[in-house]
């Protein structure tokens, strides 16, 4: 079974600083992973997605994610922070389930940026 | 803007009253999901279906039914309503041609009193 570990439940930045939210992974073959967030009141957005090749995905906002099938993670990381990139981050793992694309989530990290 | 439409919004409804969430998707993708999202266990899945005509069980569809009359809508009824059904609904849509790249709605909050 797959499944998804987010161990920080709630991170706090101060802005411009640099910014990594963890993520551990278990599934038995290459995972397709994923990075969503989420505002207050507001729906999931795509940020960055793996599904193979170069194990250092850039997504939106200035966002990157970077594989590592070693330690089984999908850190997210971006090296300055703005205000408006505080939010809750999930991270994901996918495969193709008993006929569907079976999508897993994480428990989410709330990020706070503080001035 | 194309994208997914969830109505209501929020919604107070009485333990044992029947509740249909709306979902309409105007982007012609095949497959859609219904999640809901509870404090500390993420998102879990209720139901989906990967074409019109065709649905199928998530991980937690007890008490839960959905219909895939057309593409483009995807209802998720409750049929008698009980309090742990409290939660905030999301639908989901995604294409076959990009495969697990989710487009969400700005989901339903629901309170079963």
């Amino acid at each position: 079974a797959q499944s998804v570990t987010q161990p920080d439940i709630h991170i706090t930045v101060s802005e411009g600083a640099s910014l990594e939210l963890r993520c551990n992974y278990s599934y038995g073959a290459t995972p397709y992973l994923f990075w969503y967030v989420q505002s207050p009141g507001q729906g999931l957005q795509l940020l960055l997605k793996y599904f193979s090749g170069d194990t250092l995905v850039q997504g939106i906002k200035g966002f990157e994610a970077e594989f590592k099938r070693s330690q089984s993670s999908f850190n997210l990381r971006k090296p300055s922070v703005h205000w408006s990139d505080a939010a809750e981050y999930f991270c994901a793992v996918g495969s193709n389930s008993g006929g569907y694309q079976k999508v897993t989530f994480g428990t989410g990290t709330k990020l706070q940026v503080i001035p | 803007i194309a994208g997914i439409t969830q109505a209501p919004t929020s919604q107070i409804l009485a333990a044992g009253r029947r509740m249909t969430l709306r979902c309409t998707q105007d982007m012609r993708h095949n497959a859609m999901y219904w999640y809901r999202q509870d404090l500390g266990l993420g998102l879990r899945l209720i139901h989906y279906s990967n074409t019109a005509g065709t649905t199928g069980k998530g991980e937690v569809p007890d008490g839960y039914s959905v219909s895939r009359a057309n593409t483009d809508d995807f209802p998720l009824t409750l049929a008698s309503a009980v309090p742990s059904q409290t939660s905030v609904y999301f639908c989901a849509s995604s294409d076959s041609t990009d495969s697990y790249g989710y487009t969400f709605g700005s989901g339903t909050r629901l309170t079963v009193v």
